[in-house]
């Protein structure tokens, strides 16, 4: 089953509100990443967080990793038209017998203007 | 920059056909992974290679196949495809490091009548 979960699976806002995506996994990750994926388009990196506690911004959007490395945020300030798309988080864990990438299911964010 | 590249973007097969995906990536990157998507259900992982000639089963396995006979082309085979399976295929690599990240391919949309 799913071992990343994700939430909301769908939000909209209008243009300038904030938006957060929350991602929990059941088990200690060793890193999470963030990818971002425009309509009709590829998942992208956005970033990685690998230490307890670590926050990191990339302009309007901060990325949180929890202290237990078990959850994590991002948090998207004043949305803006171009932000609309699905928001992937992805675990990294040993899963199996090999490190492996979990992903969420995603958030999709639409913004309206 | 890293290019991921995949046969087709649009891909329409009958009920038993059998199908090839085909996917290059041009970084000598290690590892490979091909990953279905779905609304809800983010992405999932079907297989996976770490090196030439090397496999392993990711989540949802049943019904697929995969080939690395070079570095850098990795191929999923649907033996006989089903309706089930139409769905979007993703194909990503990365480098050998366990945390690094992700380079997505820009799929191809799989749909079987």
């Amino acid at each position: 089953g799913q071992q990343v979960m994700q939430i909301p699976q769908y939000q909209h806002v209008q243009e300038g509100e904030d938006f957060t995506t929350y991602c929990n996994s059941s088990t200690t990750l060793s890193n999470i990443q963030w990818y971002k994926q425009r309509p009709g388009g590829h998942p992208v990196f956005l970033i990685q967080l690998v230490k307890s506690g670590e926050v990191k911004k990339q302009k309007r959007l901060t990325f949180q990793f929890g202290e237990a490395k078990k959850n994590s945020s991002l948090h998207i300030t004043a949305t803006q038209t171009t932000d609309v798309g699905t928001y992937f988080c992805a675990g990294f864990m040993f899963s199996g017998g090999y490190n492996k990438l979990i992903f969420g299911a995603g958030t999709r964010l639409a913004v309206h203007p | 920059d890293v290019k991921v590249t995949q046969s087709s973007r649009y891909l329409v097969k009958r009920t038993g056909e059998k199908v090839f995906l085909e996917c290059v990536q041009d970084m000598d990157h290690e590892n490979m992974f091909w990953y279905r998507q779905d609304p809800g259900l983010g992405l999932r992982l079907i297989y996976f290679s770490y090196d030439v000639k090397m496999k392993e089963k990711g989540d949802i396995p049943e019904g697929y196949s995969v080939s690395r006979e070079k570095k850098e082309r990795f191929s999923l085979i649907l033996e006989s495809a089903s309706t089930n399976q139409t769905s979007m295929y993703l194909c990503a690599s990365k480098d050998r490091g366990s945390t690094d990240t992700q380079y997505f391919g820009p799929g191809t949309r799989l749909t079987v009548l």
